[in-house]
């Protein structure tokens, strides 16, 4: 069983729909990053978490550390929201272990 | 500011031969990594480095050498290339090892036949 399990692996949504993209860990942790990886393979930074909630434009990030779950939230969804979304965790002091990732598509 | 930068974006090698990864970043980071993506897997470290002159192995460093002789500069040199290293590599680099904002470069795919 892999450290980071990341579910849906692909979502289909229509534009304007709210869309929730689940980040599951075994380990205990001290932050938790959220990346989205473009179409042509380029991979960006949006949340590190670490307790609670953040929130950026229309993309909000939670964590619930009892759980060892986290969301990934996008409101208004938009085809330009399509993209790789990759949940990654750190346990105190160590490397980074990246979840497989989530497809989102998002039709007009 | 460039951020991270790689080069070269497509490689294709005979197995065997070997060749030089190259990042380098402009932001002063003192902590720089390079993972490799492989489909049906997440980003697997393979070499990191927590400042000049100072290189750690990740999760997957066979086959792998880096040096860090610069903040700026580091190089990942595939000894003798396997079809195994077949996978896209990515260079990112960050202000220390916990900080909120990992940059990643843009990627090479490479190709061993």
């Amino acid at each position: 069983k892999n450290e980071v399990e990341q579910s849906p692996q692909n979502l289909t949504a229509q534009e304007g729909e709210f869309i929730t993209i689940n980040c599951s860990y075994s380990v205990g942790i001290s932050a938790l990053h959220w990346l989205q990886q473009h179409p042509g393979g380029g991979i960006v930074s949006l949340f590190m978490l670490s307790s609670g909630k953040k929130k950026h434009g229309r993309l909000i990030a939670t964590i619930n550390i009892q759980e060892k779950h986290s969301s990934l939230h996008i409101t208004a969804s938009h085809p330009r929201d399509s993209a790789v979304y990759i949940c990654a965790v750190r346990a105190s002091g160590s490397r980074l272990t990246f979840g497989e990732g989530t497809q989102l598509t998002v039709n007009p | 500011n460039a951020g991270v930068t790689q080069t070269p974006k497509f490689q294709v090698l005979k197995t065997g031969q070997s060749m030089t990864l190259q990042c380098a970043q402009d932001m002063n980071h003192e902590y720089m990594s390079w993972y490799r993506q492989d489909p049906g897997m997440g980003l697997r470290l393979i070499h990191y480095s927590v400042g000049a002159g100072i290189t750690d192995q990740g999760e997957v460093p066979n086959g792998y050498n880096v040096s860090r002789s610069t903040t700026e500069d580091f190089p990942l040199r595939l000894l003798s290339a396997a079809p195994s290293q077949t996978s896209v590599y990515f260079c990112a680099s960050s202000y220390s090892l916990a900080a909120d904002t990992q940059y990643f470069g843009p990627g090479t795919r490479l190709t061993v036949l």
